[in-house]
């Protein structure tokens, strides 16, 4: 079993202000990294996919990287707005055995206007 | 293009009684299925996933059960619902490659009395 973890659980902000949370995963077999936009009462949307250490990735506002040597992603968001209020997750898809990718427990953002 | 359905949205069923919800994709072949839950506060739980007609793997133990009796339909079922059931159920697929992201539809909330 594979432990992603992501931090923090939840995370409170005022709009205009910048943030970035954490997904941890283990270094060995990695494969590639989702990160999902999970809003309410929707189902969850991938945001990226990160494959290779050094992994830079961008969508306007929100961008991601990747260090697969230790075993972390971070997810930026600048100058939040309230439609970014969401959870955020991500999941590790591993190099050897099952397909099946290991989900976090994901990141709550609430932007307070 | 691909579509995902679910249904029903939203259910209130008491506790000991049946349970069966649908899932559907449209647009594609042989697509890997799965059945999450979200129960409150809690992150994603993959619960069944599915890679043929027939082929059922289950990743907790629990009383519910899975049957996927067409390509592109996946049902998950309950003889008896528990209140630790209640929750939102999501199904999701994929193709069979590593390392792809996950389609969700778009949920049923299920509240177990």
């Amino acid at each position: 079993i594979l432990n992603v973890e992501q931090s923090p659980q939840s995370l409170h902000v005022q709009e205009g202000d910048s943030t970035n949370f954490t997904c941890s995963f283990p270094s060995s077999n990695f494969y590639a990294l989702h990160w999902y936009r999970w809003e309410t009462a929707k189902s969850p949307e991938a945001l990226f996919v990160m494959t290779l250490n050094g992994d830079e990735k961008k969508k306007g506002r929100i961008s991601a990287t990747l260090n697969t040597k230790e075993g972390y992603s971070y997810l930026y968001i600048k100058g939040s707005q309230p439609e970014d209020s969401a959870t955020y997750l991500c999941a590790l898809h591993a190099s050897g055995g099952s397909y099946i990718p290991t989900f976090g427990r994901g990141t709550s953002l609430i932007v307070h206007p | 293009s691909q579509t995902i359905h679910q249904w029903p949205a939203t259910l209130v069923q008491p506790v000991g009684s049946p349970l069966s919800l649908e899932c559907t994709v449209e647009g594609t072949s042989n697509p890997n299925l799965y059945w999450y839950r979200q129960a409150a506060g809690r992150g994603l739980q993959l619960l069944f996933y599915s890679v043929g007609i027939g082929q059922i793997s289950s990743e907790v133990p629990q009383n519910l059960s899975a049957s996927r009796p067409q390509d592109r339909q996946f049902i998950l079922s309950s003889k008896k619902l528990l209140l630790s059931d209640s929750g939102f159920y999501l199904c999701a697929w994929t193709t069979g490659a590593r390392g792809v992201e996950q389609y969700f539809g778009p949920g049923t909330r299920l509240t177990v009395t």
